[in-house]
């Protein structure tokens, strides 16, 4: 069945503390992948995607993810985490331009 | 250009009622899709619409309904609401004539069923 893995629920760290995000997923072929944030109350804001060529995309933020084929994993980044990157987190896939999937989300908190 | 609006913010309706929630694309996008919220089964697709067709669905029940008008703007109803209809529904917009198109999200309508 095709499916998108978070597996870390909630992750601590602390501010200036570098950050990665997991994300893997289980398809046919290799979909259009994206990074989303969405804050308390909020809709999702895109950070980043990856569509092909380049497998290290740079997004919004200081954000950058690794699409690695081989471990079907397209890992979330950031050398140095700010207080206001405090939020939830969503990989998601897609063949097309709807019935994107959605990972099930990783709530970030950051320590002073 | 502005981004994707979504009215009302906030619902309260009580089982048995029905709502409609209304969602207006980014100007020039044609594609809007639903999608609804919640804390235990996460983001779940409802459905898209292209150019006043859905084009595609979720596995959500028939009483998870939508339409789009020639303006690109989209309702999504639902009918005889449940407790479990409480949520947060997205809608998200794009130019929908890719295969690829990133989508644009809107606030959400939060809805709470009592």
């Amino acid at each position: 069945a095709q499916s998108v893995t978070q597996p870390d629920i909630h992750i601590t760290v602390s501010e200036g503390a570098s950050l990665e995000l997991r994300c893997n997923y289980s398809y046919g072929a290799t979909p259009y992948l994206f990074w989303y944030v969405q804050s308390p109350g909020q809709g999702l804001q895109l950070l980043l995607k990856y569509f092909s060529g380049d497998t290290l995309v740079q997004g919004i933020k200081g954000f950058e993810a690794e699409f690695k084929r081989s471990q079907s994993s397209f890992n979330l980044r950031k050398p140095s985490v700010h207080w206001s990157d405090a939020a939830e987190y969503f990989c998601a896939v897609t063949y097309n331009n709807n019935d994107m999937r959605f990972g099930a989300g990783t709530r970030l908190t950051v320590k002073p | 250009k502005a981004g994707v609006t979504q009215t009302p913010r906030y619902l309260i309706k009580t089982r048995g009622q029905q709502v409609t929630l209304s969602c207006s694309p980014i100007s020039g996008h044609r594609s809007v899709s639903w999608y609804q919220q919640t804390p235990g089964q996460g983001l779940q697709f409802l459905f898209e619409y292209f150019s006043e067709t859905q084009r595609n669905k979720g596995n959500f029940p028939g009483r998870f309904s939508g339409r789009q008008f020639s303006n690109s703007r989209s309702e999504m109803n639902v009918s005889t609401l449940e407790l479990g209809d409480s949520a947060l529904y997205l809608c998200a917009s794009s130019p929908g004539d890719r295969n690829y198109n990133e989508q644009f999200f809107g606030p959400g309508t939060r809805l709470t069923v009592l």
